[in-house]
């Protein structure tokens, strides 16, 4: 079955570092995607970066990379200098259309950045 | 465009009341879909639909009907709420079914039953 594992629960980092949330996914499939997405304190669910199974090239937007290791399952988010309104909640979720297009999602990682 | 919309965005029920979340979105998307957030649970799939008139049930479907009689309305009932629904409620939108499309959010409701 489907599975995405996030294993930290919440992170502190200082602001201007560099942060990786981690993100394992566990699928038989060779076609799927992986998503990351933001929830501010707000609430809204931010879109952030996606990465394909078949993509040859890591996922760059901005300051956001995904560091994706094939052979290991992991899907990991790099924020590059970090900025105090990167605080909130990430979220790692795939999509594998070979179990009814469902979209499932891990259980998040709270970042905290510190001034 | 006003992308994926909710209503209402807060709501309190007694348990037993009956009552349906309102998604629109008019991205002309075929795919749709709810979730629930809990604390320390994530985002839980209630039910989904890959276009007009075909649902299908996610993880969490106990509790909830839905329809798609149109592509722009993805309406969630509960038919007779427990205090176990209580949760925030979001629902979203991608272009198609393929691997690649990105899902667009609601902004969400806040669901309370007592």
């Amino acid at each position: 079955a489907q599975k995405i594992t996030q294993t930290q629960p919440g992170m502190f980092v200082q602001e201007k570092e560099a942060v990786t949330l981690d993100c394992t996914y566990d699928t038989s499939d060779p076609s799927y995607g992986l998503f990351w997405y933001k929830q501010p304190s707000s609430g809204e669910m931010i879109f952030l970066i996606y990465q394909g199974s078949y993509d040859q090239q890591n996922a760059t937007e901005g300051r956001y990379s995904l560091n994706f290791q094939k052979a290991r399952k992991s899907a990991n988010l790099v924020i590059s200098a970090s900025q105090l309104g990167d605080s909130a909640m990430y979220f790692c979720a795939m999509r594998d259309l070979n179990r009814d297009d469902k979209i499932i999602f891990g259980k998040g990682t709270r970042l905290h950045i510190l001034p | 465009n006003a992308g994926v919309t909710q209503t209402p965005k807060f709501q309190v029920l007694k348990t037993g009341q009956s009552m349906t979340l309102q998604c629109a979105q008019d991205m002309n998307h075929e795919y749709m879909s709810w979730y629930r957030q809990d604390p320390g649970m994530g985002l839980r799939l209630i039910h989904y639909s890959v276009g007009a008139g075909i649902t299908d049930q996610g993880e969490v479907p106990n509790g909830y009907n839905v329809s798609r009689s149109t592509t722009e309305d993805f309406p969630l009932r509960l038919l007779s709420a427990a205090p176990s629904q209580t949760s925030v409620y979001f629902c979203a939108s991608s272009p198609t079914r393929v691997s690649t499309d990105t899902q667009y959010f609601g902004p969400g409701t806040r669901l309370t039953v007592l």
